[in-house]
């Protein structure tokens, strides 16, 4: 069964550099056409689709988001990670870490970590 | 960017009863659409996707149709469980994704 795990800092400051990461298990990250993503969704709020990346390193990005965010894929560990620069209370989220199938939808993801951004 | 719209925003309905949710895009999306449930406290689930397939477990009392612009999600003899928010999600526009706002379906 797939499993997908969330990990990082929960409290970062702002203006500092936000850097999770996604532990994959049950499968190759490099196994088949899948992509990998993540979606945050602040408190009380709804989702919102962050960035993708394919195993060979693809990548796509919220354009909204797309100046201040990196995605990274590193197939010898199965993970992959974001890092989202110049951060503001509005980057206050829980994040999530998803399989997304064929690069299209989500089906698989990780029960996510809240992130707090302080001033 | 196709921008999804769905209403209500929020759904009362008595157990047992049916529920119709609605997802618009704001431009074809054709059939590329997805729809996922959320209850409280938890991570989102997928339900549909290619706007009527379901995904691996999901109950027949959970519907998708639609197509173009106009999509809906339907789930009969509402059960306690499903009671939650649900969010639909267009894959058209790959590889950018989007999610409409969601539509929370509470208890009469």
């Amino acid at each position: 069964q797939l499993q997908l795990q969330e990990s990082g800092p929960r409290l970062v400051k702002s203006a500092e550099t936000l850097s999770l990461t996604c532990s994959v298990s049950g499968d190759s990250i490099r196994s088949n056409a899948d992509h990998w993503g993540w979606i945050r969704q602040p408190p009380g709020k709804g989702l919102e689709w962050i960035a993708s990346i394919s195993y060979s390193g693809h990548t796509s990005y919220n354009a909204s988001l797309k100046t201040r965010v990196s995605i990274f894929v590193d197939t010898s560990k199965n993970q992959f990670s974001l890092e989202v620069t110049a951060t503001t209370a509005a980057d206050t989220a829980l994040y999530y870490c998803a399989r997304v199938n064929a690069g299209y939808f989500f089906d698989y993801w990780g029960q996510g970590i809240l992130v707090t951004v302080s001033s | 960017e196709i921008v999804m719209t769905q209403s209500p925003a929020t759904l009362s309905v008595s157990p047992g009863e049916r529920a119709t949710l609605s997802c618009r895009a704001s431009q074809s999306a054709a059939n590329n659409l997805a729809w996922y449930q959320q209850k409280p406290g938890q991570t989102p689930r997928l339900l549909i996707y290619g706007a009527s397939t379901r995904a691996t477990g999901i109950p027949g009392r959970f519907s998708g149709s639609g197509s173009g612009t106009e999509f809906t999600l339907t789930i009969s003899g509402l059960q306690s469980e499903d009671f939650a928010v649900y969010y639909c999600q267009q894959y058209h526009d790959w590889p950018l994704l989007t999610f409409g706002g969601g539509t929370k379906v509470d208890i009469k």
